[in-house]
């Protein structure tokens, strides 16, 4: 069975960091590109970064850049997203998804809270 | 960045009725355009991408049509696990962008 499952997510205060993973099972991992896409709550889906199939390109949504980093390890089947210097607009659930354009396989979803 | 307009916000469909859900694109985005529905609680799920082509899996009473900036997803005769928000997604220009969603919900 194809199967995304994230985890890592929490509450934070705003400026701290967190680390995000996504295991990964049932496909060939490391061919092919993933994605984090996030849901503030209440709100729509907004794509956050991706990375191609051996970590050579990253792309980040503008307000995330600078303090997000997107990663990869295929020997783990595990995507990564590094949060530095959360603040309260961060807050959302984090899916890890497959693709690059368009998403075909998605987890769960793991919750990010940036809260004082 | 491509702004994403759905219309409408909400759709209120009867059981069995076919209901259309629009998504406007700010500027040109071919084909490249996906559709995903999202049930309460749960994770997005590809539809349609390629503006037309059904996911593996999906149901052929969900279809996708349009090009440019104009784009239809179009159920027919909704069966209760089709009550759901609906995003259209471009994937022409970077950022990828969604729109707001349409939510479709039961007369």
């Amino acid at each position: 069975e194809v199967q995304l499952v994230e985890s890592g997510g929490g509450l934070v205060q705003p400026g701290g960091s967190l680390r995000l993973s996504c295991a990964a099972s049932g496909f060939i991992f490391g061919t092919y590109w993933m994605s984090w896409v996030r849901q503030a709550p209440g709100k729509g889906l907004e794509w956050v970064a991706n990375i191609k199939q051996d970590g050579s390109e990253k792309y980040y949504v503008d307000s995330v850049k600078g303090r997000f980093t997107i990663s990869r390890d295929n020997a783990k089947n595990s995507l990564y997203l590094q949060m530095n210097s959360l603040r309260a607009e961060d807050t959302a659930v984090y899916y890890c998804a497959r693709g690059r354009l368009y998403m075909d396989v998605w987890g769960k979803g793991t919750t990010v809270t940036v809260s004082s | 960045e491509i702004v994403m307009t759905q219309s409408p916000a909400t759709l209120s469909v009867s059981p069995g009725e076919g209901a259309t859900l629009s998504c406007r694109a700010s500027q040109s985005v071919s084909s490249n355009l996906a559709w995903y529905q999202q049930r309460p609680g749960q994770a997005p799920r590809l539809l349609i991408y390629g503006a037309s082509t059904r996911a593996t899996g999906i149901p052929a009473r969900f279809s996708g049509s349009g090009s440019g900036t104009e784009f239809t997803l179009t159920i027919s005769s909704l069966q209760s696990e089709d009550f759901a928000v609906y995003y259209c997604q471009q994937y022409n220009n970077w950022p990828h962008t969604f729109g707001q969603g349409t939510k479709v919900e039961i007369k």
